[in-house]
């Protein structure tokens, strides 16, 4: 089965710094990785996703990802943060052969300004 | 980008009682998800349901737990009779091909 583990549970950053959120997943197949953002009180936000071709994602809002076969990995970067990334980040893989979408715990981001 | 509307977005109700979270998916999915968060944390999966059926259920679907989707309205998860751990935010969510999900902003239900 698959699995995914945030390491950070927080993260606080100042303003204009740049950031990684770090990810890391268990799965025998190739999987397909995701990001989602959960602002406070809202549902989760698709930021990016993975599902083949060049290891290295684009997203919205300057976000990428990039993925590390070899090192199982899925790690979130932003050249420049803002006090609007404050969010939470939830890391999530799944199997080509089901439908079923495991997240990680989370990681809880601070931008201080 | 496609929206998925929850409506209520909170519900409380008495411990025993049964309560209904509506779900309106994105209009031209076929792929449906319950999943729950507890105070802010992992979002866990509850059950996925396509063409008409539930196609996987976690352990957190309880007996007390139903999903349907009558004539393509709603997408409903009913629980009857709730308990004071069903207590958390319902998030649901649809998907077009099973791959990218879209989710709702949440119903938080409050059992007393």
């Amino acid at each position: 089965a698959q699995s995914v583990t945030q390491p950070d549970a927080r993260v606080t950053v100042s303003e204009g710094a740049s950031l990684q959120l770090r990810c890391k997943y268990s799965y025998s197949g190739t999987p397909y990785l995701f990001w989602y953002v959960q602002y406070p009180r809202q549902g989760l936000q698709l930021l990016l996703k993975y599902y083949s071709g060049d290891p290295v994602v684009q997203g919205v809002n300057g976000f990428e990802a990039e993925f590390i076969k070899s090192n199982s990995s899925f790690h979130l970067r932003k050249a420049s943060v803002h006090w609007s990334d404050s969010a939470v980040y939830f890391c999530a893989v799944s199997a080509t052969s089901n439908n079923r979408i495991f997240f990680g715990d989370g990681t809880q981001l601070v931008v201080k300004p | 980008g496609p929206k998925v509307l929850q409506i209520p977005s909170h519900q409380i109700i008495d411990m025993g009682q049964m309560v209904t979270l509506n779900c309106d998916p994105v209009s031209n999915h076929l792929y449906f998800y319950w999943y729950k968060q507890i105070l802010g944390q992992q979002m866990e999966f509850l059950v996925n349901f396509y063409n008409g059926k539930v196609m996987e259920k976690s352990k957190l679907f309880k007996d007390q737990f139903s999903v349907e989707r009558p004539d393509g309205s709603y997408f409903t998860l009913k629980i009857q009779p709730t308990a004071l751990e069903d207590s958390a935010v319902y998030f649901c969510a649809s998907s077009r091909t099973a791959e990218t999900l879209y989710f709702g902003s949440g119903t938080r239900l409050t059992v007393l």
